[in-house]
């Protein structure tokens, strides 16, 4: 089955960098969502994108909807030791099921107090 | 609201024999995804309904895995008989329109 590519596959930074991750696949997608999964639990969702060009942002997160429709971005600005975790991109609408979701390979974040 | 309800949270079982996870979705939520998550990889989508019918099971190894959803609320999984490979965390979510929400997962260790 088709995954996306998620990088980098792991970042390791000080507590108040900011982090960049992308999420790139070879099908079109509707809809990027981004996820966040701690040890244990399943993915909480932090962003949701609709639109080609759409810049969305949640507290100290901003996600992008690659004008492509194939690629998607996340940042963090000034990451805090709660920011560690696993972080997934979703894509939907792929193949014309409008909404089978399509997990990426994901990015493990560690911040370093 | 009360979120996606799995259950057991563990099982470990030996090969060949079965098992059944069960999930309660959102209320009102008529999509129900159930994923398997090999430790260190990204959630794989095993079998998607919509309300009580099936939109895609192509990734589910159905010689051993069968999965329903009666009156288009609750779902089971179950694995008949489990393999090593299958050792994974089994995600279920539901969704209203887009944005799928997951519960915590049931950790399956098959040994």
């Amino acid at each position: 089955g088709q995954q996306l590519n998620q990088s980098p596959q792991s970042m390791f930074i000080q507590e108040g960098e900011d982090v960049s991750m992308n999420c790139t696949s070879s099908s079109i997608f509707n809809t990027w969502l981004w996820y966040k999964q701690d040890p244990g639990e399943g993915p909480v969702l932090l962003i949701a994108l609709y639109k080609a060009g759409e810049l969305t942002s949640n507290g100290r997160l901003t996600a992008q909807f690659g004008i492509t429709r194939k690629d998607s971005f996340l940042n963090i600005s000034a990451s805090i030791p709660s920011d560690v975790g696993i972080y997934f991109c979703a894509g939907q609408g792929y193949g014309g099921a409008t909404n089978k979701l399509i997990f990426g390979t994901g990015t493990l974040l560690a911040v370093q107090p | 609201e009360a979120g996606v309800a799995q259950s057991p949270r563990y099982k470990i079982i030996e090969k060949r024999q079965s098992v059944a996870f069960w999930c309660n979705p959102i209320s009102g939520h008529a999509t129900l995804y159930w994923y398997q998550q090999i430790l260190g990889q990204g959630p794989k989508l095993l079998i998607q309904f919509q309300n009580n019918g099936v939109v895609d099971d192509s990734q589910l190894p159905k010689d051993r895995f069968s999965a329903e959803r009666l009156k288009g609320v609750d779902s089971t999984l179950k694995i008949q008989p489990a393999k090593l490979e299958d050792s994974a965390v089994y995600l279920c979510a539901s969704s209203l329109n887009t944005e799928a929400f997951f519960g915590q997962g049931t950790r399956l260790t098959v040994v």
